[in-house]
């Protein structure tokens, strides 16, 4: 079955510090890439998304590229700030579910 | 838009009781999903809908039930609750359009048991 795994946290980082989160996935077929973000006390919602091997999906200054040869769809930013505090999740989608990763627990210090 | 809307935001339960949480989106999404999240975990899904009349399960159903009358409602039920069942408790819903699926969360239903 379909399967994301996402590398373990907590990551604790200064501002202006660059970020990466490693997501790897398993899956049948061709599925819809995402990174979704949890800030604190809220519900899950859309950082960037995916859809076929090769895209780059951006934005608030995160980047992640689909590389099907690696399976892997990594979160990358440049330069962080405290409101980037949050948890991060790398999921897929195939057919009619979504698959989820444990999540990444970011913190940045001032 | 309201998207998607759960209640209660908390809820503290005895063991043995039961309850109704309710999800409701006003996207006409046909797809709809709930999730339970543990302290440290990722989401495990519980069940989903593909659309009214139809539902099925995720990788944690039991001790829950679900039904899918409306397009728009997707309650998620718990008979017998059990300290194993305390979570948060997330509703989303997302359109299947060519294969990019965003889903739209609720903002979570705070469960305890005890």
């Amino acid at each position: 079955g379909n399967s994301v795994t996402q590398m373990e946290g907590p990551v604790t980082l200064s501002e202006e510090a660059f970020l990466t989160i490693n997501c790897t996935y398993t899956a049948t077929g061709y599925p819809s890439l995402f990174w979704y973000v949890q800030y604190p006390g809220e519900g899950l919602q859309l950082l960037l998304k995916a859809t076929k091997a090769d895209d780059k999906g951006s934005n608030k200054g995160f980047e992640a590229t689909y590389r099907k040869e690696t399976t892997s769809f990594h979160l990358e930013k440049g330069s962080v700030q405290v409101s980037d505090s949050a948890v991060y999740f790398c999921a897929l989608s195939d057919t009619h579910k979504l698959s989820f990763g444990a999540g990444t627990t970011v913190t940045v210090r001032a | 838009n309201a998207g998607v809307t759960q209640t209660p935001k908390f809820r503290i339960l005895k063991i043995g009781q039961s309850m109704t949480l309710q999800c409701t989106q006003d996207m006409n999404h046909n797809y709809m999903y709930w999730y339970r999240q543990d302290p440290g975990m990722g989401l495990k899904l519980i069940y989903y809908s593909v659309g009214a009349g139809i539902t099925d399960k995720g990788e944690v159903p039991n001790g829950y039930n679900v039904s899918r009358s409306t397009t728009e409602d997707f309650p998620l039920r718990l008979e017998l609750a059990a300290p194993s069942q305390t979570s948060v408790y997330f509703c989303a819903s997302s359109s299947r359009g060519e294969g990019d699926t965003e889903a739209f969360f609720g903002q979570g239903t705070r469960l305890t048991v005890v």
